[in-house]
């Protein structure tokens, strides 16, 4: 198995553009969280989804960012428009319905300047 | 709020002896806490989880402990080795599923 596959890796945008992040789950599995990390505040829940339903989208920061799940094993996070405080590392991270054990992504190191 | 602390200094700790992290939680009662490890430039991954109802999980050269009345979880790396350096981050888990990290420890392991 390839693991939770992300892309881009690396994202360098100017101030206002529209920045999307993908994620690819491990097959099999049904959950998917989006995080979001930096020095100042560490790794924080932005939203995830069980069944490509949205179950908690409170660490969303604001209407800025949005997230979907065409279908059961790719999500999409979007920025729109992107600020330079948005500058981070995004992980996704997928499990199987049950368990307790999250595999995350390699993550994508968005830069807004 | 509910917060997850963890000690933000860097531990520095010879190789050989054991590497003990700790992880504190305030205003909540987790159903169980989760050690994942982080290498620089890569996403966190699972070593351990620890259940509300037990006290104590092992794992190898792993342990972890889980105190309910203090509010704190220790994570335990006996006979350390320096590619057991790395950022070591906790994670409590509610029964509604929500999910919340501490910012990490770096531990360094010195030869």
């Amino acid at each position: 198995d390839a693991g939770v596959i992300q892309s881009p890796r690396h994202e360098v945008t100017e101030m206002g553009q529209e920045v999307t992040l993908r994620c690819k789950l491990i097959s099999g599995h049904n959950s998917l969280f989006w995080y979001r990390q930096t020095m100042m505040r560490g790794l924080e829940l932005l939203i995830y989804f069980n069944n490509n339903v949205p179950i908690d989208d409170s660490g969303m920061p604001e209407d800025r960012f949005s997230a979907k799940m065409p279908n059961a094993s790719f999500s999409t996070l979007k920025i729109q428009p992107s600020e330079p405080r948005d500058s981070a590392v995004y992980f996704c991270a997928s499990r199987l319905a049950g368990a307790d054990t999250q595999y995350f992504g390699p993550g994508t190191r968005l830069t807004v300047l | 709020s509910q917060k997850i602390e963890q000690n933000s200094e860097a531990l520095n700790i010879q190789e050989g002896k054991t590497a003990t992290l700790t992880c504190n939680y305030t205003n909540y009662s987790p159903a169980y806490l989760q050690w994942y490890r982080q290498d620089p430039g890569r996403g966190p991954v699972f070593l351990l989880l620890i259940r509300e109802n037990e006290k104590e999980k092992r794992k190898e050269r792993l342990k972890v402990t889980f105190d309910t009345t203090l509010k704190q979880s220790l994570f335990h790396i006996t006979a350390s080795q320096p590619a057991d350096s790395a950022t070591y981050l906790c994670a409590s888990q509610n029964r509604d599923d929500k999910i919340i990290f501490g910012k990490g420890t770096r531990l360094h392991i010195l030869p």
